[in-house]
C-alpha cells in the first residue's frame, strides 16, 4: 500500500530534550516536506527537499533542522524543543516538483507534539 | 503570505451548496485544494493552473481567476462525507510542483442531515 508513515504519532516531551520525528515513504517520491498545524493558523512548511541531500527552508524553519540521506526517508529533528513547537505536525511527499508532475501531495497521519 | 480563505467556517444541511473562496494578494500560477477531517491527513482534491480553467469530479469544482488573484471551490448538494477542513494553497511561481505550496488557514464545513 502506497503511504507516508509518520513516528512517533504522538509524544509528550520536555523543554531541551532533543528529538527526531522520522518519515518515511514508499512510493519513490522525489519531493517530500514537513509541515506544522497551528488552530487558525493552517497549514505551515517548515522544510521540504527536492531530492536526496538537497533541502532548504520553508516559512517557519527556526528550531528546527532535517536531513534526507536516502530518498524513502525525511526525519525532522528538533535539537532543543521549546512549549511554542508545541504542535501538529505532517510530512508529505510528491512524485515530482519544480514544473513536472501533478504536485499532489500525499500526507502521513500526523504526529502530535507536545513540549511541557 | 498566506493565502486568505473565507469564510472561515459554514453550516450547511445534507443537499445544500456551499462556496468557500480564497484570495492571495501575490500574483499566483497554481491553486491547489485539499480537505481534512477531523483527525485524519489532508486529501487532494485538485489542481488549477493559470489560465481560468475550472475543474471538478463528482459535485465538486473549482475555478480559478488569476487577475483576481483567486480561486472558488463549489460543493454543489453537499453530502455528509464532505465535512471537514477545506485548504487551499498557492503557488506564486509558474511550477505546478509542490514546492514551496503556501497554505491558508482553512475553512471548516460541516454538514447536517
Amino acid at each position: 500500500e502506497a503511504q507516508v508513515t509518520q513516528n512517533p504519532r504522538y509524544l509528550i516531551t520536555v523543554t531541551g530534550k532533543k528529538l527526531t520525528v522520522t518519515c518515511s515513504q514508499n512510493m519513490n517520491h522525489e519531493y517530500m516536506s514537513w509541515y506544522r498545524q497551528d488552530p487558525g493558523l493552517g497549514l505551515r512548511q517548515i522544510y521540504y527537499s527536492m531530492n536526496v541531500e538537497v533541502t532548504d527552508k520553508g516559512d517557519v524553519p527556526e528550531g528546527y533542522k532535517v536531513s534526507r540521506k536516502e530518498k524513502r526517508n525525511f526525519p525532522l529533528i528538533l535539537e532543543s524543543p521549546s512549549p511554542n513547537q508545541t504542535s501538529l505536525y505532517f510530512c508529505a511527499s510528491s512524485l515530482f516538483a519544480g514544473g513536472r508532475g501533478t504536485g499532489e501531495l500525499f500526507f502521513g497521519e500526523g504526529s502530535r507534539l507536545t513540549v511541557l | 503570505q498566506q493565502p486568505v480563505q473565507s469564510p472561515q467556517a459554514v453550516i450547511l444541511r445534507e443537499g445544500e451548496d456551499a462556496v468557500i473562496n480564497c484570495s492571495s494578494s501575490k500574483a499566483l500560477y497554481s491553486v491547489h485544494w485539499y480537505r481534512q477531517k477531523h483527525g485524519e491527513a489532508p486529501i487532494f482534491l485538485m489542481i488549477l493552473l493559470k489560465g481560468g480553467e475550472q475543474k471538478g469530479h463528482d459535485k465538486i469544482s473549482a475555478s480559478f481567476n488569476e487577475k483576481k488573484q483567486q480561486s472558488s471551490l463549489y460543493l454543489t448538494a453537499s453530502q455528509l462525507s464532505y465535512s471537514g477542513t477545506y485548504f487551499c494553497g498557492t503557488a506564486p511561481k509558474p511550477i505546478q510542483g509542490a514546492q514551496k505550496l503556501v497554505f491558508g488557514q482553512g475553512t471548516r464545513l460541516t454538514i447536517n442531515p
